[in-house]
């Protein structure tokens, strides 16, 4: 299976540990994107990588979240501190996109990463 | 914010009827894409169309855009208990600083009765 994956597909923390989500894009797709997603409402952009470049990030991504794509293959998302807000779905997606930005393909995305903070 | 908002939020249909579905935003656009989201799980792209399209189709679906009126419909023809799923639109723009902004509206719960 060549699609995106994301590892793991559940995770159950305490509130104040640290979580770490991983994403495997689409080994072609040079741009790379996290989202969070609550029950009942739609994805809401998180930050997204150009290769290894973190180009933007929404407001959304306090200071506890970082994301990183170390070798513009697979990218990370940290949570520190976790809070019972932070529990919702967190999915990962991959395109293509020619250098200049100028077209941007689909978004192809992964199962997502369920999160529960108790 | 959502930027874009779905039309209806939820649409329950018999079996072999068409389903409509519409999006509007509010900035411009360089795309617009939907997607398909069965409950719990992730999302399956359905149809990009780009903002000098007016129309795609593929297989079952049509999409249109409207970008003078900021909507977008998806019809969906001749449907199937196992198009039950919830639909959503995205739109792709560039923000102030000149990178892309991808925005999700609401989303339309569909039910396909049998």
């Amino acid at each position: 299976d060549t699609g995106v994956s994301q590892d793991p597909r559940h995770k159950i923390t305490k509130r104040g540990q640290n979580v770490t989500f991983r994403c495997d894009p689409i080994s072609e797709h040079n741009r790379l994107y996290w989202y969070r997603q609550t029950l009942g409402q739609g994805p809401e952009f998180l930050t997204y990588f150009q290769n290894e470049a973190q180009l933007e990030k929404s407001r959304l991504l306090s200071d506890r979240f970082s994301a990183e794509r170390p070798k513009g293959s697979f990218s990370t998302l940290e949570i520190q501190r976790t809070e019972q807000g932070d529990s919702a779905m967190y999915l990962c997606a991959s395109s293509h996109t020619e250098t200049s930005g100028s077209r941007v393909d689909e978004q192809f995305f992964g199962p997502g990463t369920r999160l529960t903070v108790l | 914010s959502q930027q874009g908002e779905e039309d209806p939020q939820a649409l329950s249909i018999q079996e072999g009827e068409n389903a409509t579905m519409n999006c509007s935003y509010k900035t411009s656009i360089n795309n617009l894409q939907w997607y398909r989201q069965n409950s719990g799980r992730g999302l399956v792209h359905l149809i990009l169309i780009r903002s000098n399209e007016r129309e795609k189709h593929s297989g079952r679906l049509r999409v249109t855009l409207d970008t003078s009126k900021k909507s977008s419909s998806l019809l969906i023809t001749a449907s199937r208990a196992a198009d039950t799923a919830s639909y959503f639109c995205a739109t792709d723009a560039r923000n102030s600083g000149g990178y892309q902004k991808v925005t999700f509206g609401t989303g339309t719960k569909l039910q396909v009765i049998p």
